[in-house]
């Protein structure tokens, strides 16, 4: 149990161009998503927190009009990173929470690459 | 804001050993978890410690949780080829947000 994916699992685009990411709770219900950004070689840094039915938090410095999150419905929420830029290529992971257990679960993660 | 800091970031080791990968995080937190990735692919969890004193093993690895130190340690017993990975401590912040520490990249050799 316990699964969240990811799609796609790996994505090239063209600068100026906008790329959505799926992120889906395959069987629970995902009060609470996260989105997590890894550059190489570094650690995971929280984007923002998305409740279903409400708009996202994003964390400091991260722009919400560049990085769109939609959650809504209790199994997906996405990402769309609009008018990319190549240093938006990184890996991008997602966890889901049920809210009723305090651990998150991890997608396998997306790899954005902006040329 | 909550801070997570692990050492040491690379850590080489010889097969058959012993090490200690350290986690502190510098305010009151619940939780703490211990997570290794592979290069290219997501978290995988190992560890939840959820109370003052948990020690938690599996296999070669235990895990055990300070909260008062706010100090979380992994250890590595007769470390094999097979561990090489990043291991990532994480700590619950106020609005269960995580927050992760920088990683400890961690390459056994034969």
């Amino acid at each position: 149990g316990a699964v969240v994916s990811q799609h796609p699992s790996w994505v090239i685009c063209k600068s100026g161009t906008s790329v959505k990411i799926e992120c889906r709770s395959l069987d629970f219900q995902a009060t609470t998503m996260f989105w997590y950004r890894q550059f190489p070689k570094q650690s995971l840094m929280l984007m923002a927190t998305s409740n279903e039915g409400s708009k996202a938090t994003y964390e400091q410095g991260v722009e919400k009009d560049k990085f769109l999150i939609n959650h809504a419905s209790l199994t997906l929420s996405t990402l769309t990173v609009t008018s990319a830029h190549p240093e938006d290529s990184s890996f991008y992971i997602c966890s889901a929470s049920s809210g009723r257990q305090y651990e998150q679960y991890f997608g396998p993660g997306t790899r954005l690459t902006v040329t | 804001e909550l801070k997570v800091e692990q050492n040491p970031l690379f850590l080489s080791m010889q097969e058959g050993k012993n090490y200690t990968i350290y986690c502190n995080y510098s305010t009151t937190s619940d939780r703490l978890y211990w997570y290794r990735q592979d290069p290219g692919k997501s978290l995988e969890s190992l560890f939840v410690l959820l109370s003052n004193g948990a020690v938690k093993q599996e296999g070669r690895l235990m895990a055990s949780l300070d909260t008062k130190a706010r100090l979380s340690t992994l250890h590595i017993t007769a470390a094999v080829h097979d561990l090489s990975a990043t291991y990532f401590c994480a700590v619950d912040g106020n609005n269960n947000d995580m927050r992760f520490g920088a990683g400890t990249r961690l390459t056994v050799k034969p």
